[in-house]
């Protein structure tokens, strides 16, 4: 079964560096999602991407952020300058509609030092 | 007021009972419904989703939505202790971005 994937599964960085988190999406899907989960907390919404473009962004995805769809299989989620308050689990999502079900891949625990 | 709220936790119940996992939403124009599960440290897995308003069964897995009332909910029947996890409520938007409320923690205990 097709399944979205994500790389590294774990990141340790230092404050003030640049990381980019990677994924591959299911391969006939159009809408790609980035959501994030602190430790203890709820899964928040980043930024949904749609035919080559950002479709939506929530107020955490600031100019620190950015995504791209650099090639036909990977979706990628850049932190310009890491934060201590950027280390969170990341999650990948796709789907092959709007209104359908998203799937998630397995994650990226990033933890900026 | 969140856009999505669960009842708050942890829920605790025995092996063979029904567990119900309850969910209200602010947006009235959300139109897809989903329930996943999730442990520790691990992404968010889909149970269900819903769409129309009324039940919809799945094995031992029932949503239900009420849209006039912004509620959706969940139940399992016959609860394992496998069954113990986060239970995350999220709702879409028109744009397709889920919304996740803050999660119920079940304990299904043996």
């Amino acid at each position: 079964e097709p399944e979205v994937t994500q790389t590294p599964s774990h990141q340790v960085t230092q404050m003030g560096q640049e990381v980019i988190l990677r994924c591959v999406p299911i391969s006939n899907h159009l809408y790609f999602y980035w959501y994030r989960q602190i430790l203890g907390q709820k899964v928040e919404f980043l930024v949904s991407f749609y035919n080559n473009e950002i479709s939506e962004k929530s107020e955490i995805f600031d100019d620190q952020f950015s995504v791209e769809r650099p090639d036909g299989s990977n979706f990628t989620l850049k932190i310009r300058s890491t934060k201590l308050e950027d280390s969170a689990m990341y999650f990948c999502a796709s789907t092959s509609g709007d209104q359908e079900t998203q799937y998630f891949g397995p994650g990226t625990r990033l933890l900026v030092l | 007021q969140k856009e999505v709220e669960q009842n708050s936790g942890p829920l605790s119940v025995p092996e063979g009972a029904i567990a119900s996992l309850n969910c209200t939403y602010s947006d009235r124009g959300s139109q897809s419904f989903f329930w996943y599960r999730q442990y520790s440290g691990k992404s968010p897995e889909l149970i269900m989703f819903i769409y129309s308003n009324g039940d919809k069964e799945d094995g031992r897995f029932t949503a239900q939505l009420n849209k006039a009332s912004q509620y959706v909910s969940l139940l399992i029947r016959d609860s394992q202790p496998s069954d113990s996890a986060t239970y995350l409520c999220a709702v879409n938007s028109n744009a397709g971005k889920s919304t996740f409320g803050d999660g119920t923690t079940l304990t299904v205990k043996p």
